[in-house]
This record gives C-alpha cells, structure tokens and sequence, in this order.
C-alpha cells in the first residue's frame, strides 16, 4: 500500500501539552500534507511539506520531514480543547496525478 | 470554510438503488476529486476530473461513476448499492490537476446503505 499510516491511533492529553503524531509512508513522495477533521466532517488543509524541505512551521503547528526514513511528524503546541480531532498524512506517492493516499489517522483528544 | 459545498449532507438508501451526490468546487478551481471515507477509515480515492474529463481513478468498480460540468461542479453516481458502499463521501477542488497541492475539501454527504 502506498498509503501513511500515522502513529498512535489514539492519542489524549491535557490542555497546555504539546501533541505530537507520526506519519510512516512506503513509496517516494513529491510532498506530504497534513489534514484535519471534526467529528466525520469535511477535512481542513493544514500543512503541506515537500520533499526537498526538512521543517515547516505555521502557527501553532510544526511539521517534520524524513525522506531518508519515509516519515513525517505533526507537533501541535500548548494544545486546546479545540484542537480534538482526526489527524490525517497524506501522500502523493510520488505521482503527479493529483490522487491523494490517507492513512487511517490519528484521534486526538485534548481534555479541558 | 473552503467555499466547497456538497449536497445532500445526509442521504438514507437502500440496496440495489442508484443515489447521486453533488459538489460545487472552490471559485476558480477547475479540478474535482471524489474520495470516500468508510467508518474509523483514511479517506480512499475514487476518481479525479479535470476540465469535464476523468483524469485517474482509484480502485472502485464501474457502479462509481462522475461527471464534471462546465462550470467545474460535479457528481458522483453511485448504481446497484451495496452495504459497503455507507460511507462519508468526500469532495476536494484544486487548481490544477496533475499536481498534488493543497485539495480543499467540501463538508462531505453521508450515505447510508440499509
């Protein structure tokens, strides 16, 4: 499968902690990107990466890339109730049709 | 919001039926793909169309199919539904197919399958 799967499935923490997700993928990329979703809806862009890039920052959110390992991590800081959702890295498996691959994603829950 | 709206959000068939669902993409984007996302699942892709022609498709039978209009709306028609066809369906628009970037995804339609 060419698909990320990211690390853990589940992940709870309080507000104020730092969150951190990993993302493992099998084939060569062009970039990887970083989604979010609420509660089975729409999914939010958050980050895209490429592979000739190591780190990417914005905002509250930094981004890490291994192409030498084929993995990448998502760290939130000083997280927020608000920031309890589905995790997703998704890769372009090194093609340029346009098909993004998901892994099964990482539930983050943030207690108040 | 991503300006990506979809229709129904919520859709109840039964199986054997044939159901279609709708997406109106971002202003000024001319690329449609369609995803589907079973329960506790990473979204799968079905198929991308790009100027009112199917540009790549994922791993789902003829059933799925899509039509791209001139203003770069779109359909996914489903025929003969199965069981496993419940899912969240998803749609992204992006500006340019061939490329990977940012897809901006629509709020999703949840079909039921009984």
């Amino acid at each position: 499968s060419q698909q990320g799967e990211e690390d853990p499935q589940a992940l709870s923490i309080q507000e104020g902690e730092n969150a951190t997700m990993n993302c493992s993928y099998k084939t060569s990329i062009n970039n990887l990107q970083w989604y979010r979703q609420n509660s089975g809806r729409g999914l939010v862009h958050l980050i895209l990466i490429r592979s000739n890039e190591r780190e990417k920052h914005s905002g509250r959110l930094r981004v890490t890339l291994d192409t030498s390992k084929k993995s990448s991590s998502l760290l939130i800081t000083a997280s927020r109730a608000a920031d309890t959702a589905s995790y997703f890295c998704a890769t372009d498996g090194g093609s340029t049709l346009g098909r993004l691959y998901f892994g099964r994603g990482t539930q983050l829950t943030v207690w108040p | 919001e991503t300006g990506v709206t979809q229709s129904p959000t919520h859709l109840i068939k039964t199986r054997g039926q044939q159901v279609t669902l709708r997406c109106s993409s971002q202003s000024g984007h001319n690329t449609v793909s369609w995803y589907q996302q079973a329960l506790g699942q990473g979204p799968q892709f079905i198929f991308q169309y790009y100027r009112e022609e199917e540009n790549g498709r994922g791993n789902f039978p003829p059933r799925f199919s899509g039509l791209q209009f001139p203003n770069y709306s779109s359909e996914l028609n489903v025929n003969a539904l199965e069981l496993d066809d419940s899912a969240l369906y998803l749609c992204a628009s992006s500006l340019v197919a061939g490329h990977t970037d940012t897809q901006y995804f629509g709020p999703g339609t949840r079909l039921t399958v009984l």
